[in-house]
């Protein structure tokens, strides 16, 4: 079946902008995952749904970074005035749910974000 | 929290020859280790993994290796191609809790090169 897909793939905003960034996951995929990866780097976590309950947000590195799933399905990654540190390519992972033992999360392409 | 290292962050190796990517762990409760390869431009795709009740995994020309007394796990690639060319990422996940799945902290990440 398809994979994961999000949109858009690039996104340009001005400083101080609110943008919205959406993930659709492998159809079935209990669980939702939402990672930041700067230029050179590895992706870093932001958020953790299981279905509709977001149950880590642990990474989201600040208050104007917000999520949600409202279905348990698609999921929106919300940044409200944004800022150039916010430049990052946006990825999110689902992956199917097994009691006690993590399952491989598959990736979307990413939105790659760019703050002017 | 978790934090895991990756080495070295660049490798060049000729067609034909080995290549290995070293990581290691901090979380004693790490319990899933998989292995991305990133090209330019693309999502992370998972091309092995391991968890902690095995100690070694082949796939074809893959294979990964698991030492949880040293917490240290290492990706080897045998007989390297150009096609090999891309960015590989090493992560750890702890073990899951009860209902519960688990994010992934990745390395930093090795540009592996194989020239003709």
């Amino acid at each position: 079946g398809a994979g994961v897909s999000q949109s858009p793939r690039y996104k340009v905003a001005k400083r101080g902008q609110d943008v919205a960034l959406r993930c659709d996951p492998i159809s079935g995929h209990v669980s939702l995952f939402w990672y930041q990866q700067a230029l050179g780097q590895g992706p870093e976590f932001l958020t953790y749904f299981q279905n509709e309950a977001q149950l880590d947000k642990s990474g989201l590195p600040s208050d104007r970074f917000f999520a949600e799933r409202p279905e348990g399905s698609v999921s929106t990654l919300k940044i409200q005035r944004t800022q150039q540190e916010d430049s990052a390519v946006y990825l999110c992972a689902s992956s199917p749910f097994r009691q006690r033992a993590n399952q491989p999360q598959h990736f979307g392409d990413g939105t790659r974000l760019s703050i002017l | 929290g978790e934090n895991v290292e990756q080495h070295p962050s660049t490798l060049s190796v000729q067609e034909g020859d080995s290549a290995v990517i070293k990581c290691t762990y901090s979380d004693s409760a790490s319990n899933y280790f998989p292995w991305y390869k990133q090209e330019l431009g693309k999502r992370p795709q998972l091309i092995i993994d391991i968890r902690s009740n095995v100690g070694e995994k082949k796939d074809q020309r893959i294979a990964v290796t698991l030492n949880k007394t040293a917490k240290h796990f290492s990706l080897h690639i045998t007989e390297t191609q150009p096609e090999d060319s891309a960015v590989y990422f090493c992560a750890a996940s702890i073990r899951t809790g009860a209902g519960t799945a688990s994010k992934l902290t990745f390395g930093t990440g090795t540009r592996l090169q194989v020239t003709l």
